[in-house]
């Protein structure tokens, strides 16, 4: 019962690398999120996805692109990484659309940025 | 636009005492106040929400529109309790969840 899967769990990236964060989803949900935890923070949300082939900006999108692939997958892509990306990235996914269930999380990825 | 306050970053308590873990939002039409609720190492999971009106391993919240408030209470404290605790809100059909910063709970022997 995997529910939401991130990949990878620590990254380590020097300033001005690129990467994709990868997620998965195995419940059949229509809609998927990126956040960013700070500390001090809270959750903020990067991108999301209310369903496959729509993506719509957050709170903080600056320095990111994301792609719904299909209705399992959302990936999260830093083109050229930055110290201030510094974070740990949880994807969520959530039921129907204006439903309103609750969000699934994943179990993070810890990114630094030198 | 909407918001959500959580006033302290960090509270400590002892074990068996009450705790209240304060919420307080914006948002001028019918909200849906969710706890989110993240153990030692472990991912965030959904604690209550408030249309339930459920119990959930001792934690109640009641949404107070007046002060546009939801409250996150129990009575006694355990400290398998001590986790960080976001409250967040949705509004209108969103699919968006809004977060507060967080309050870090630790319950002391």
């Amino acid at each position: 019962n995997a529910g939401v899967t991130q990949t990878p769990k620590f990254q380590v990236l020097k300033t001005g690398q690129s990467m994709t964060l990868q997620c998965a989803q195995d419940m059949n949900h229509n809609s998927m999120y990126w956040y960013r935890q700070d500390p001090g923070m809270g959750l903020r949300l990067i991108y999301y996805s209310a369903s496959e082939g729509t993506t719509d900006k957050g709170e903080v999108p600056n320095g990111y692109n994301v792609s719904r692939l299909n209705k399992r997958e959302f990936s999260l892509r830093l083109e050229s990484a930055a110290p201030s990306q510094t974070s740990v990235y949880f994807c969520a996914s959530s039921g129907n659309r204006g439903s309103n269930e609750k969000l699934f999380f994943g179990s993070g990825t810890q990114l630094s940025v030198l | 636009a909407q918001r959500v306050t959580q006033p302290e970053k960090l509270l400590s308590v002892f074990k068996g005492a009450p705790v209240e873990l304060k919420c307080n939002y914006s948002y001028s039409g019918s909200p849906e106040l969710f706890w989110y609720v993240q153990y030692s190492r472990q991912r965030l999971q959904l604690l209550l929400r408030h249309i339930s009106r459920e119990s959930i391993k001792g934690f109640t919240a009641d949404l107070n529109k007046g002060e546009t408030s939801f409250h996150l209470k129990k009575p006694f404290a355990q400290e398998e309790d001590s986790a960080m605790y976001y409250c967040a809100l949705s509004w209108g059909g969103s699919e968006k969840l809004v977060f507060g910063k967080g309050t870090k709970l630790t319950v002391n022997p």
